[in-house]
């Protein structure tokens, strides 16, 4: 089992503040990172698959940047609206076709 | 719009009894997963498989089973659930092959009382 971590486990912003939240993983047999949003009552969707290194995404306010030689990945979130409020979730998959997702990032927007 | 639908969003079950918890996919894909999630601990695997009638453990299959008797539906049944396995249940399929991402359902809240 590989460990993926995230942090921090969770937060609480301010609406209109912009935040952020990292992904730490091997980069051994490294293949893709994966982000998800997970919202009440609803199915985790995806937001952004990301394979080389130093990718950059952005749907949005929401981007993610992706660095496989130190095994991190940055979600940004602009600006943050209370429909931002999910869990966001990482995931490694690797060249063994294998997933292995973090524990989450838990965030709250306070109108 | 392509989905996977899980057949119940919030079940109560007594200890002790049998419970199925039924996944569907639409999207002709091979494989498919169950994992449940608990605070903390993120999402845990605890069966997948790659094709009909097959399937493998995943990294928590104590108390569990499954079942794929077509590649469209994938349930996975508590032979005599526990109190330890209240949890969130969330089913998801993907194409085989690659680092292709996954297709959620929107979960299944268990209680066992």
């Amino acid at each position: 089992i590989l460990n993926v971590e995230q942090s921090p486990q969770s937060l609480h912003v301010q609406e209109g503040d912009s935040t952020n939240f990292t992904c730490s993983f091997p980069s051994s047999n490294f293949y893709a990172l994966h982000w998800y949003r997970w919202e009440t009552a609803k199915s985790p969707e995806a937001l952004f698959v990301m394979t080389l290194n130093g990718d950059e995404k952005k749907k949005g306010r929401i981007s993610a940047t992706l660095n496989t030689k130190e095994g991190y990945s940055y979600l940004y979130i602009k600006g943050s609206q209370p429909e931002d409020s999910a869990t966001y979730l990482c995931a490694l998959s690797n060249t063994g076709n294998q997933f292995y997702f973090g524990t989450g990032t838990s965030l709250t927007v306070i109108p | 719009d392509v989905k996977v639908t899980q057949s119940s969003r919030y079940l109560v079950k007594r200890t002790g009894e049998k419970v199925f918890l039924e996944c569907v996919q639409d999207m002709d894909h091979e494989n498919m997963f169950w994992y449940r999630q608990d605070p903390g601990l993120g999402l845990r695997l605890i069966y997948f498989s790659y094709d009909v009638k097959m399937k493998e453990k995943g990294d928590i299959p104590e108390g569990y089973s499954v079942s794929r008797e077509k590649k469209e539906r994938f349930s996975l049944i508590l032979e005599s659930a526990s109190t330890n396995q209240t949890s969130m249940y969330l089913c998801a399929s993907r194409v085989l092959g690659g680092g292709r991402g996954y297709t959620f359902g929107s979960g299944t809240r268990l209680t066992v009382v």
